[in-house]
């Protein structure tokens, strides 16, 4: 079984809908991280969270929230879908200086 | 926040060896610096993490001068199964990362 998933894998939405994407590890990590990636881009960090007290925003948080329900749970969500996140969703933890990332979630906003 | 600045892309003939520099003149004292590989549709996977000189695993070495601002990503003897896209990425303590756009290696038969 992977250590990180990520489900729904795929999802094709409406603008205006609310959309949760949801990240499950079991490497017992405490620090989490969810990227957004666009075609030909790198990643760039939506939110991270050190523990389930602890959250914070990364370079671009506007139009996402997040909720840690547990060490090993982690979702995103976007309140009100809008084109411009149709995008490759990755969720990651870390541990030291290596990051372990899930298979990623690719979002579609018609 | 350190920002890193590779090339675009790069091609290689398979069995060559392949070195990918990465620039980060504004890295601080406390950071590591970390590689990853990206495959089409896929999370980064780590390749190989160091903090000065070198470091050499089973996939690769890592090469950082005295002054840090910039590392080199040596891969062996490259196949084509190495066509990625690979990221170098600077590790604050703060957890603010920057991946970058990457180098997209293509591996040519």
């Amino acid at each position: 079984d992977a250590d990180v998933t990520q489900t729904p894998r795929n999802r094709i939405t409406k603008t205006g809908k609310r959309i949760m994407l949801e990240c499950s590890q079991t490497k017992g990590h405490d620090r989490m991280y969810w990227y957004r990636q666009d075609p030909g881009l790198g990643l760039r960090l939506i939110y991270y969270s050190f523990d389930v007290k602890d959250i914070n925003k990364g370079e671009i948080s506007d139009g996402y929230s997040v909720s840690r329900q547990a060490q090993a749970k982690f979702s995103l969500s976007l309140e009100s879908a809008i084109p411009n996140q149709t995008a490759l969703y990755f969720c990651a933890t870390r541990q030291g200086h290596e990051q372990f990332f899930g298979p990623g979630t690719r979002l579609t906003v018609l | 926040l350190a920002k890193t600045t590779q090339p675009i892309s790069m091609d290689s003939y398979e069995g060559q060896e392949v070195n990918i520099t990465c620039s980060h003149n504004n890295i601080a004292t406390n950071d590591y610096i970390t590689w990853y590989q990206q495959f089409p549709s896929q999370g980064p996977r780590f390749i190989i993490q160091g903090y000065k000189t070198k470091v050499t695993n089973e996939v690769a070495s890592l090469f950082i001068p005295a002054d840090r601002k910039s590392s080199t990503l040596s891969l062996p003897r490259v196949s084509l199964s190495d066509t990625a896209v690979y990221y170098c990425l600077v590790v604050p303590p703060s957890d603010q990362f920057y991946f970058g756009t990457g180098t997209s290696l293509t591996v040519i038969p």
